[in-house]
């Protein structure tokens, strides 16, 4: 079964300054892997997408992330947030079918 | 163009009671798939429908059912409430089956008391 792993639940950054998500996967198939954002009492808003082609991929709002099939990751980075970035942020695969799990989410705070 | 519309926003019940949650895709889309999000969480998926069917099922028990209608829009219903089926629901759609992406509704927040 494909699972995802997101490693830290809360990340506090300091506006301006630059900040990595962490997610791992585990599949021993071709993943499909996807970076959702959801703010308060909203829904899930799609960031990015990993589908093949290229290890880096550029998402919505300065985000981006690097697919690292050997380490099994698919981190999500920004070089400078801002306070509107404030929000759980959720790494997903889809599996066959179009079936998506997500992971637990990670709440990132940006400070003032 | 109007995204992904869920009513009600809000809904409490009691344990034992049944609830329908409703759906409206996005202008065009024809597949919907259904999520229940508890607190803390992230959305575990519950089922996904194209044509008016079935296509796909997460792990969840048989108290919770679907349906899509012609208009592709879809309800969610819950049986036998128990209180650990609080949570959001999140119900997301698709330009076609097998599309990639998933467009996500705000939600129905239910509290079962």
């Amino acid at each position: 079964a494909q699972s995802v792993t997101q490693l830290d639940s809360q990340v506090p950054v300091f506006e301006e300054a630059p900040v990595e998500l962490r997610c791992n996967y585990s599949s021993s198939v071709s993943v499909y892997l996807f970076w959702y954002v959801q703010y308060p009492n909203q829904g899930l808003q799609l960031l990015l997408k990993y589908l093949s082609g290229s290890t880096l991929v550029k998402g919505i709002n300065g985000f981006e992330a690097e697919f690292n099939k050997s380490q099994t990751s698919f981190h999500l980075r920004k070089p400078s947030v801002h306070i509107s970035d404030t929000a759980e942020y959720f790494c997903a695969v889809r599996r066959v079918g179009n079936q998506f799990y997500f992971g637990t989410g990670t709440s990132l705070t940006v400070i003032p | 163009d109007a995204g992904v519309t869920q009513s009600p926003t809000h809904l409490i019940k009691t344990r034992g009671q049944q609830v329908t949650l409703r759906c409206s895709p996005k202008s065009g889309h024809d597949t919907v798939s259904w999520y229940q999000q508890a607190l803390g969480q992230g959305p575990q998926f519950i089922f996904q429908y194209y044509e008016e069917e079935e296509r796909q099922r997460g792990n969840f028990p048989d108290r919770f059912s679907g349906h899509q209608f012609p208009n592709y829009s879809s309800e969610l219903n819950v049986n036998a409430l128990l209180l650990g089926d609080s949570a959001l629901y999140l119900c997301a759609s698709s330009p076609f089956w097998g599309e990639d992406t998933q467009y996500f509704g705000p939600g129905t927040r239910l509290t079962v008391l």
